[in-house]
Parts: C-alpha cells; sequence; structure tokens
C-alpha cells in the first residue's frame, strides 16, 4: 500500500530535550516535506526536498533541521525543542516534474507536545 | 512570496445546501492550485487540482473547482453537500517545490 508514515504519532516531551520525528514513503517519491499545523494557521512548510542531499526552507524552519539521505526518508529534528514548538506536523511526499503540479500525499501526522 | 487567502473560517450548511469556498492566490508565476481536504483526526487528503488547460476542475466527491485567472481565484464548489463533507479544506499553491496553503475552512453540515 502506497503510503508515507510519521513515527512516533504522539510525543509528550521536556524543553530541550533533541528529538526526532522520521517520516518514510514507499512510492519512490522525489520530494518531500514537512509542515507544522497550528489552529487558525493552517499548514505551514518548514523544510522540504526535491531529492537526496537537497533540502530547502519553507516560511518556519526556525529552530528545526532535516537530512534527506535516502530517497524514502525525511526525518525532522529538532536540537532543542522550546514549547511554540508545540504543534500537529505532517509529512508529505509526492513525484516531481518540471512544472510542480505533482498532488502531495500526506502522512498521518505527529502530535507533539513540549512543555 | 506567494499568498494564499481563504475568505471563510468556518461555513455551516444544511445537507443539500450549495456550497462555495473561496480562495484567492497571490503569486505572479506559473500558477499550480490546489484543493485538500482533512476530515476529522485525519491527514490531508487531494480533492482536485489545476496546473492549466480547462478552468474548471473536477475532483472527487462531487466537488470542482474554477481558476479565474483575472481574479487571482480558486472557488471550490458542490452543489449539495452531504453530512459526511463536514471537514477542514484547504486551498494551496505550489512552485518549484515551495508549497504555501490557506488557513483552511471548516464546513460543519447538519443533518
Amino acid at each position: 500500500e502506497a503510503q508515507v508514515t510519521q513515527n512516533p504519532r504522539y510525543l509528550i516531551t521536556v524543553t530541550g530535550k533533541k528529538l526526532t520525528v522520521t517520516c518514510s514513503q514507499n512510492m519512490n517519491h522525489e520530494y518531500m516535506s514537512w509542515y507544522r499545523q497550528d489552529p487558525g494557521l493552517g499548514l505551514r512548510q518548514i523544510y522540504y526536498s526535491m531529492n537526496v542531499e537537497v533540502t530547502d526552507k519553507g516560511d518556519v524552519p526556525e529552530g528545526y533541521k532535516v537530512s534527506r539521505k535516502e530517497k524514502r526518508n525525511f526525518p525532522l529534528i529538532l536540537e532543542s525543542p522550546s514549547p511554540n514548538q508545540t504543534s500537529l506536523y505532517f509529512c508529505a511526499s509526492s513525484l516531481l516534474n518540471r512544472n510542480s503540479n505533482q498532488p502531495q500525499h500526506f502522512g498521518d501526522g505527529t502530535r507533539l507536545s513540549i512543555l | 512570496a506567494q499568498s494564499v487567502s481563504q475568505h471563510n473560517h468556518h461555513v455551516i450548511l444544511s445537507e443539500a445546501a450549495s456550497l462555495e469556498l473561496g480562495c484567492n492566490y497571490s503569486y505572479g508565476g506559473t500558477v499550480n492550485l490546489f484543493w485538500y481536504v482533512q476530515y476529522p483526526g485525519q491527514h490531508l487528503q487531494l480533492l482536485l487540482k489545476y496546473f492549466s488547460g480547462d478552468p474548471l476542475v473536477k475532483g472527487i466527491k462531487g466537488f470542482e473547482a474554477e481558476f479565474i485567472k483575472s481574479k487571482f481565484s480558486f472557488n471550490l464548489r458542490k452543489p449539495s453537500v452531504q453530512w459526511s463533507d463536514t471537514a477542514e479544506y484547504f486551498c494551496a499553491v505550489n512552485d518549484a517545490g515551495k508549497s504555501t496553503f490557506g488557513d483552511g475552512t471548516t464546513l460543519t453540515v447538519k443533518p
């Protein structure tokens, strides 16, 4: 089954404790992206990747890191989490063509609470 | 910089009513527009997309959207909503990997 898998689905942790949210897709998609969803603010893009070893900042990259060492994986790293990073996070992937018009497939989301 | 504006934050309709959700974008380049739906507790799913050709696009579950270039709009429509359409709806624009979503419109359909 084609899917985007995020882990963990839920996490409660404390300020300053490094954490990683994994994202894996089995569709051989070139493009992957991370978003955070906050009430009233919709989805905001954190980072995206057009291919292996290629990553770019989205609209809200501060406090986050990503890596793309393999095509299927795109982990999101919070080196020193803070309470303002409490949010619902979504990973997404898509095929990539010249016109960037392929729809994104989303994971089920990771709810992070930073105390 | 691209931006997306959804005018209605919360819409409440009765079953069988017609639906139109507004979406305006601000971007001067090639436009790739999407509508996604998020049912309660689920991830986003594609409803429909537009990137060229016929400005009236049809999607899943009876939804359609019209791209009006002169108005920078991509409004979502459905002639007769059902209770199962209760969800949050997001308009989005994508260009070269950069994706911008609107704030979302919560649709509540009363049975």
